[in-house]
């Protein structure tokens, strides 16, 4: 089965300075892998994915995450951190072909942004 | 607008009784999903669901069913049978395909009481 581990359950930055959110996946398969993000007491929403046509994948609000196969990474950067940043990542993978599109999350890490 | 709506947003519940979380969305996505959320351990999959009249359990299921009567449609019940209900509950769709994301619900707190 697919699996993603999130490296950090709690990561802290000063505002501006770079944010990197850590990402690994399990897989025997090409993975299809994606970055999520939630404000307190709310859904979560998109904020990129991997879908194999580029290995540097950007996404809005100046985020950006880098698939290595090498490493079995897709780690999350942002190259300075501001405080609207504050609020917990999740990284996600679909499952292989037959197990009906399983959508399996880590476990998060919350990010704080300080001044 | 299109898109995907829990109700209620805040349940409670009394020992011993089951609770049905209401998810529905708008967006014609054929997969929908139930996971549960507690504080350090992410997101859970509780049930998922293919297709209209099918189904399938996720890591969690005990304590839980579910029923997808229409595509539009994919209600969760807690049963008497799930011992630590607290929780966040969170519903999800997507279309078909591996690289198509998932839009989440706005979620439902429920609380034991």
């Amino acid at each position: 089965a697919q699996s993603v581990t999130q490296l950090g359950s709690h990561v802290s930055v000063s505002e501006g300075a770079l944010v990197l959110l850590r990402c690994n996946y399990s897989s025997s398969v090409p993975p299809y892998l994606f970055w999520y993000v939630q404000y307190p007491n709310q859904g979560l929403q998109l904020l990129l994915k991997y879908t194999s046509a580029a290995t540097l994948v950007k996404g809005i609000n100046g985020f950006e995450a880098e698939f290595k196969k090498s490493e079995t990474s897709f780690h999350l950067t942002k190259p300075s951190a501001h405080m609207s940043d504050a609020a917990e990542y999740f990284c996600a993978v679909i499952g292989r072909p037959g197990t009906a599109s399983k959508l399996t999350f880590g476990t998060g890490t919350r990010l704080q942004v300080t001044l | 607008d299109g898109g995907i709506t829990q109700s209620p947003k805040y349940l409670f519940r009394k020992e011993g009784q089951n609770v049905t979380l209401s998810c529905e969305q708008n967006l014609n996505h054929d997969a929908m999903y139930w996971y549960r959320q507690d504080p350090g351990q992410g997101l859970r999959l509780i049930y998922y669901s293919q297709i209209v009249n099918d189904f399938q359990k996720g890591d969690i299921a005990e304590g839980y069913s579910v029923s997808r009567e229409k595509k539009e449609s994919f209600p969760l019940t807690v049963t008497s049978a799930q011992k630590n209900p607290t929780a966040f509950y969170l519903c999800a769709s997507r279309s078909q395909g591996l690289n198509t994301e998932a839009f989440f619900g706005q979620g439902t707190r429920l609380t034991v009481v």
